[in-house]
């Protein structure tokens, strides 16, 4: 079944400190993958996305990711971890076989910043 | 440029009553889908609406319904509600030929 895995509920981090939040899929065919942020009681935000080629992403506020065709993977990373970073993080997958516009969430990773 | 608009931002609804939930898009993007975020069920697709015409749906009963109009503003219409249906309700709408959604801020709905 197709699917979108986050292993981590909750992550803890110290300000400063490097970041890594684990994505991982489950579809036929590579999808495009996502990352968004949700602050508490907020919409989503896309952190960056991944359709083809470099396999390393940039997107905003200092936010990376690395997509791994053979471990299916689409990790989240950010070198220094600022206190405001502190949010829920969301992987989502959307197959490339179908041209309506529908997003499969993971269940989300809660990030803490401790000073 | 204005992004997504929800209104309202929260509601309060008995149950067995009905709701309407409203989505104003990003000017010139025509697609517009809606997602249900619960603490247990997390982001779920309910359905995308292009063009007026209901493109893609997820597995939720018929009480959940939608209607996207000519300008491309969309509702969600929840009828006989129950205590489950508490929830962020969010709207995304997309730009024709792309996958990039963006989010708006939400309705926050709450059955008592």
């Amino acid at each position: 079944a197709q699917s979108v895995t986050q292993p981590d509920i909750h992550i803890t981090v110290s300000e400063g400190a490097s970041l890594e939040l684990r994505c991982n899929y489950s579809y036929g065919a590579t999808p495009y993958l996502f990352w968004y942020v949700q602050s508490p009681g907020q919409g989503l935000q896309l952190l960056l996305k991944y359709f083809s080629g470099d396999t390393l992403v940039q997107g905003i506020k200092g936010f990376e990711a690395e997509f791994k065709r053979s471990q299916s993977s689409f990790n989240l990373r950010k070198p220094s971890v600022h206190w405001s970073d502190a949010a829920e993080y969301f992987c989502a997958a959307h197959p490339r076989e179908t041209g309506a516009n529908n997003l499969f969430f993971g269940t989300g990773t809660r990030l803490t910043v401790i000073p | 440029k204005a992004g997504v608009t929800q209104t309202p931002r929260y509601l309060i609804k008995t149950r067995g009553q009905q709701v309407t939930l409203s989505c104003s898009p990003i000017s010139g993007h025509r697609s517009v889908s809606w997602y249900q975020q619960t603490p247990g069920q997390g982001l779920q697709f309910l359905f995308e609406y292009f063009s007026e015409t209901q493109r893609n749906k997820g597995n939720f009963p018929g009480r959940f319904s939608g209607r996207q109009f000519s300008n491309s503003r969309s509702e969600m219409n929840v009828s006989t509600l129950e205590l489950g249906d508490s929830a962020l309700y969010l709207c995304a709408s997309s730009l024709e030929g792309t996958t990039e959604a963006f989010f708006g801020q939400g309705t926050r709905l709450t059955v008592v």
